[in-house]
């Protein structure tokens, strides 16, 4: 699996909105790229997943540029209860047989 | 989205005595379970896969006589570790696929204390 390298942590205030970026030089033409939230002594949740260009949800958008090897999470005017850990996960869609986490971003939003 | 529940949600146990861990699917059922270990302030690590009736997949440094993992339904696989020490103490989370293809679905997560 894709190796993913994530900024360890970032700051934010809440209405703000927040866009976190992860490289994933090595990933694969069948890879997909998906993000997982995670707050404090609970299980990851998924957000959203994509394979190329962007993708909008209800939560967040993911913008994947043409070369895949990078991808952003942007989410729109954040609150405080946005405050969790992000993951960027790199692997075959759905039919993935493992999740491999990295190391994953903190995000703090601010009131 | 499917729901995947944990029991307990939080155990304090003895030195040199054994917890189990139970992960059941509430509204599907799962062919394949996993079982994740997360350090406080650390990213989840995989433990090990399971597939319902079958031996449980161990990765690379986890211990199978340690952590024992049972998948005998299609909605319930246990963890039990044994002789647990303090060095066990982790917050262990399980999540659950349906069939070969589909998401993940997390369950909330067991914070284990070994005094």
């Amino acid at each position: 699996l894709a190796k993913t390298t994530q900024p360890i942590s970032m700051d934010s205030y809440e209405g703000q909105e927040v866009n976190i970026t992860c490289s994933h030089n090595n990933i694969a033409t069948n890879d997909y790229i998906t993000w997982y939230q995670q707050f404090p002594s609970q299980g990851p949740r998924f957000i959203i997943q994509g394979y190329k260009t962007k993708v909008t949800n209800e939560v967040a958008s993911l913008f994947i540029p043409a070369d895949r090897k990078s991808s952003t999470l942007s989410l729109p005017r954040v609150s405080l209860s946005d405050t969790a850990v992000y993951y960027c996960l790199v692997g075959a869609s759905y039919n993935t047989d493992k999740l491999i986490f990295g190391t994953g971003t903190r995000l703090q939003v601010f009131p | 989205g499917a729901v995947v529940s944990q029991h307990p949600s939080r155990v304090i146990c003895k030195s040199g005595t054994s917890v189990k861990i139970e992960c059941r699917s509430l509204d599907f059922q799962a062919t394949t379970m996993f079982w994740y270990r997360q350090f406080p302030k650390k990213s989840l690590m995989l433990m090990a896969t399971s597939n319902e009736g079958s031996k449980a997949t161990y990765e690379q440094g986890v211990e199978k006589d340690k952590f024992l993992i049972n998948h005998a339904s299609l909605t319930l696989s246990t963890l039990t570790v044994t002789s647990a020490h303090p060095e066990d103490s982790s917050f262990y989370i399980c999540s659950a696929r349906q069939g070969s293809l589909g998401e993940q679905f997390f369950g909330p997560g067991t914070r284990l204390t070994v005094l």
